[in-house]
């Protein structure tokens, strides 16, 4: 079984929809991490928690917000879905000694 | 904020060639560095890590060195594959416990 699982794989909705997307991890990390990633963008830090009362920022932060449920779970919410936000969406785990991310294999989210 | 940048942002090679990627940021304060493999529709695969004590790190066919002064890490792949074609992504760590992630290089080896 894969160490980091994200569901769904593939999501199509439309403007204004609120959506979730989920993440869950066996691996024990008490840091975890989503990403977004754009063509030519590279990826982006959209929230990041180093425990479940810890929840902090990334870069680019507006427009989604996150819930972390238990130390394996880790689910990032898009209020109010737009266009911009079609996007290829990573979750990660760390250790504690930031020592190698493990990544699952993405949710590609389509905002129509 | 840090940033990196990865040239080529695409490489075509021959199979068996010896090929250099690079990788290059701009705050030589960093925690650690790591290059990752992206297959196509895939997630992320990580490859090398390199603590920012470290000049370098081999794992097989894959040599990783860091130059934090001039800001700069090198993914050597040598005797290239075909299996070896996806893109290749550079992340650094500061010690913020943030990662910043270049854009890739996409490599295509050639049978």
């Amino acid at each position: 079984d894969a160490d980091v699982t994200q569901t769904p794989r593939n999501r199509i909705t439309k403007t204004g929809k609120r959506i979730m997307l989920e993440c869950s991890q066996t691996k024990g990390h008490d840091r975890m991490y989503w990403y977004r990633q754009d063509p030519g963008l590279g990826l982006q830090l959209i929230y990041y928690s180093f425990d479940v009362k810890d929840i902090n920022k990334g870069e680019i932060s507006d427009g989604y917000s996150v819930s972390r449920q238990a130390q394996a779970k880790f689910s990032l919410s898009l209020e109010s879905a737009i266009p911009n936000q079609t996007a290829l969406y990573f979750c990660a785990t760390s250790d504690p000694n930031q020592e190698t991310q493990y990544f699952g294999p993405g949710t590609r989210l389509l905002v129509l | 904020k840090q940033e990196v940048t990865q040239i080529p942002a695409a490489l075509s090679v021959p199979e068996g060639e010896n090929l250099v990627l690079n990788c290059s940021f701009t705050d030589s304060a960093i925690y650690n560095l790591q290059w990752f493999r992206q297959d196509p529709g895939k997630g992320l695969t990580s490859l090398l890590l390199i603590q920012s004590s470290q000049r370098e790190q081999t794992s097989g066919r894959l040599n990783a060195s860091l130059d934090k002064s001039s800001g700069r890490s090198t993914l050597y792949i040598a005797a290239s594959q075909p299996g070896d074609s996806a893109t290749y992504l550079c992340a650094v760590s500061n010690t913020g416990n943030q990662f910043y992630f270049g854009t890739g290089t996409s490599l295509t080896v050639i049978p």
